[in-house]
């Protein structure tokens, strides 16, 4: 019953750190997601990916990358860390079509100091 | 163009009273869903309910019902029966299926607040 399982849950990182944030599903989902939460600004797409081996840019992608090597892995990586990117960072995954939703991961709150 | 809209960034309700948070969508797809996801301020993202673009009939999910105003373009949550465990953030969400691979959008949420 793992759904979608996030790490880290909680991250300190200095001004020009670099870390991977994980996400790994286990319900054979086609894409993945991740999304940044900001107050009074929702969720934000960041990347996407809608299969193994393939990720493209969402809404806000810079001074991000992502990978998707294994179906059932997303990657999130920041190469140096930024004030900015301060915020709550969602994991999503979902079967595609416009109905099914998205099951979410715990989020990981990622400040940057 | 904003495409999810939630004018109301905080709402106050009784409990045991029935409440209505509202959104409104902008999108030239026939073929569209849209979600209401809580999230409770311990963090997670919970999926509320489901409409579907070509659904005649409003959803409902026990004491969740979606006002589904196809026109208006609007697809207003009403929360029946309040209870405290009813405080959270609450957003709107739509897919759209001829674009951006089924990405969902959210609009700004609304914080409901349950007062005893």
């Amino acid at each position: 019953n793992a759904g979608v399982t996030q790490t880290p849950k909680f991250r300190v990182l200095k001004t020009g750190q670099s870390m991977t944030l994980l996400c790994a599903q286990d319900m054979n989902h086609e894409y993945m997601y991740w999304y940044r939460q900001d107050p009074g600004m929702g969720l934000r797409l960041i990347h996407y990916s809608v299969g193994e081996g393939t990720t493209a840019k969402g809404e806000v992608p810079d001074g991000y990358n992502v990978s998707r090597l294994k179906k059932q892995n997303f990657l999130l990586g920041l190469e140096s860390a930024a004030p900015s990117q301060t915020s709550v960072y969602f994991c999503a995954s979902s079967p595609g079509g416009a109905d099914y939703g998205y099951t979410f991961g715990s989020g990981t709150r990622l400040t940057v100091v | 163009a904003q495409k999810i809209t939630q004018t109301q960034p905080g709402m106050f309700v009784q409990e045991k009273e029935a409440v209505t948070l509202d959104c409104t969508y902008d999108t030239s797809d026939q073929s569209y869903g849209l979600f209401w996801y809580k999230q409770p301020s311990s963090g997670e993202m919970i999926f509320l309910i489901y409409q579907g673009s070509y659904d005649e009939q409003n959803a409902t999910e026990g004491r969740y019902s979606l006002n589904f105003q196809k026109a208006r373009k609007s697809a207003n949550l009403v929360i029946s029966a309040s209870q405290l465990g009813d405080s959270a953030m609450y957003f709107c969400a739509m897919r759209e299926v001829g674009t951006s691979y089924g990405k969902l959008t959210f609009g700004q949420g609304t914080i409901l607040t349950v007062h005893p």
